[in-house]
């Protein structure tokens, strides 16, 4: 059965510091993995990746995809409270698309 | 504005009454999906369609219905809610079913008493 294991499922930092959320996936059929940001209401998309060892980047958020080893991190530098969100994978296969359980990440200033 | 519009944001209902919670989108996208999401559980499908009149069950169906008499709308149906169907429900959208990512709504909180 496919799966995405995210992790930490928590994570607290103060603002200022860097983290580095981890996606691990067991699909069939791959066609992209994708990272939304999830605060009080609807997750928002952040990245769509397709390819190992391109990394997107958008701001102070970056992220890549590892397709041999079957994962994909997503790296917040210089953290705000703003970014203080539960963060979910998603990977997409032929036929689906599967969600991690996400990690909550809270900024404290 | 592009975007996935559901009804009501919150609900609070009793054990056995139906209810029925919309959702519309105004994209033209041909495919829409039903999560529920729990605490550790992530975001689960519930249903899903392809397009109209095309419905299907995801992970999790038993005791929710669906329908896809047009384009824009999938309204989500619970018969005889109980107690474990408590959760927040989000409604997406997309030009197909991979490839192109969600549009989510902005979600509907159910407690079911």
């Amino acid at each position: 059965e496919d799966k995405v294991v995210q992790s930490p499922l928590s994570l607290v930092v103060h603002e200022g510091d860097t983290v580095t959320l981890n996606c691990s996936y067991e699909v069939t059929n791959f066609r992209s993995l994708l990272w939304y940001k999830q605060e009080k209401k609807a997750p928002t998309f952040l990245f769509m990746l397709t390819s190992s060892g391109i990394e997107k980047k958008s701001g102070r958020l970056s992220s890549i995809l590892d397709k041999k080893e079957l994962f994909s991190i997503l790296n917040i530098t210089a953290t705000q409270t703003g970014d203080s969100a539960v963060y979910l994978c998603a990977v997409e296969s032929n036929n689906d698309m599967r969600f991690g359980a996400g990690t909550r990440l809270t900024v404290k200033p | 504005e592009a975007q996935v519009t559901q009804n009501p944001r919150y609900l609070i209902t009793v054990t056995g009454k139906k209810l029925t919670v919309t959702c519309s989108q105004n994209m033209n996208h041909e495919y829409m999906s039903w999560y529920r999401q729990d605490p550790g559980l992530g975001l689960r499908q519930i249903y899903y369609s392809m397009n109209v009149e095309v419905t299907d069950k995801g992970d999790v169906p038993e005791g929710y219905k669906v329908s896809r008499k047009e384009k824009r709308n999938f309204p989500l149906i619970l018969e005889s809610p109980s107690p474990n169907q408590t959760s927040l429900y989000f409604c997406a959208s997309s030009p197909l079913r991979t490839g192109y990512g969600y549009t989510f709504g902005s979600g509907t909180r159910l407690t079911v008493v």
